[in-house]
């Protein structure tokens, strides 16, 4: 079946900081591939998005590349901000999987402190 | 723009107690979820619903019963609640095949 496995967390950074949250999938087919962003007291919202191998997502000065050979999709922002602070989802969705369901990582909390 | 929309955002029942959470989405989309958030969990997913009409069991469907009630709404009940079942409850949606989910701010349930 499908899995999404992701950096364990938490991550701590100083304020300009570089950011890799790391995330590496198994899928049948090419799925497509997601970062999603939660903050407190929210639901999830899609920060970036990849369809195809060599794909690169950007929002917000966040990147992924997708990256079929390595089978993984990390994420990426070269200055972070006291603002990023929050937890952050790594997903695929598969074509073949019934209903459009993903599969999602765990999770990884950010917290950038000033 | 409401997108997915969830009621009520706070509740607290006692153990035995029944419960009905409400998810409506404007967005047009076919499919529905539950999910539900631990600390330490992730997310779960409950049930879910790849159109009007059609509902399947997820990974921890236990206590639990869903109603598709049409396109828009999708409802997830509590028979007889649980301290088990203390959690954050995300209902989403998706349009058809390997589309990105959009999710509500989550109904925080306490069971005491």
């Amino acid at each position: 079946g499908n899995s999404v496995t992701q950096m364990e967390g938490p991550v701590t950074l100083s304020e300009e900081a570089f950011l890799t949250i790391n995330c590496t999938y198994t899928a049948t087919g090419y799925p497509s591939l997601f970062w999603y962003v939660q903050y407190p007291g929210e639901g999830l919202q899609l920060l970036l998005k990849a369809t195809k191998a060599d794909d690169k997502g950007s929002n917000k000065g966040f990147e992924a590349t997708y990256r079929k050979e390595t089978t993984s999709f990390h994420l990426e922002k070269g200055s972070v901000q006291v603002s990023d602070s929050a937890v952050y989802f790594c997903a695929l969705s598969a074509y073949n999987t019934n209903a459009g369901k993903s599969t999602f990582g765990d999770g990884t909390t950010l917290t950038v402190k000033p | 723009n409401a997108g997915v929309t969830q009621t009520p955002k706070f509740q607290v029942l006692k153990t035995g107690q029944s419960m009905t959470l409400q998810c409506a989405q404007d967005m047009n989309h076919n499919s529905m979820y539950w999910y539900r958030q631990d600390p330490g969990m992730g997310l779960r997913l409950i049930y879910y619903s790849a159109s009007e009409g059609t509902t399947d069991k997820g990974e921890v469907p236990n206590g639990y019963n869903v109603s598709r009630l049409n396109k828009r709404e999708f409802s997830l009940r509590l028979e007889s609640a649980a301290p088990s079942q203390t959690s954050v409850y995300f209902c989403a949606s998706s349009g058809t095949g390997a589309q990105p989910q959009h999710f509500g701010d989550g109904t925080r349930l306490s069971i005491l």
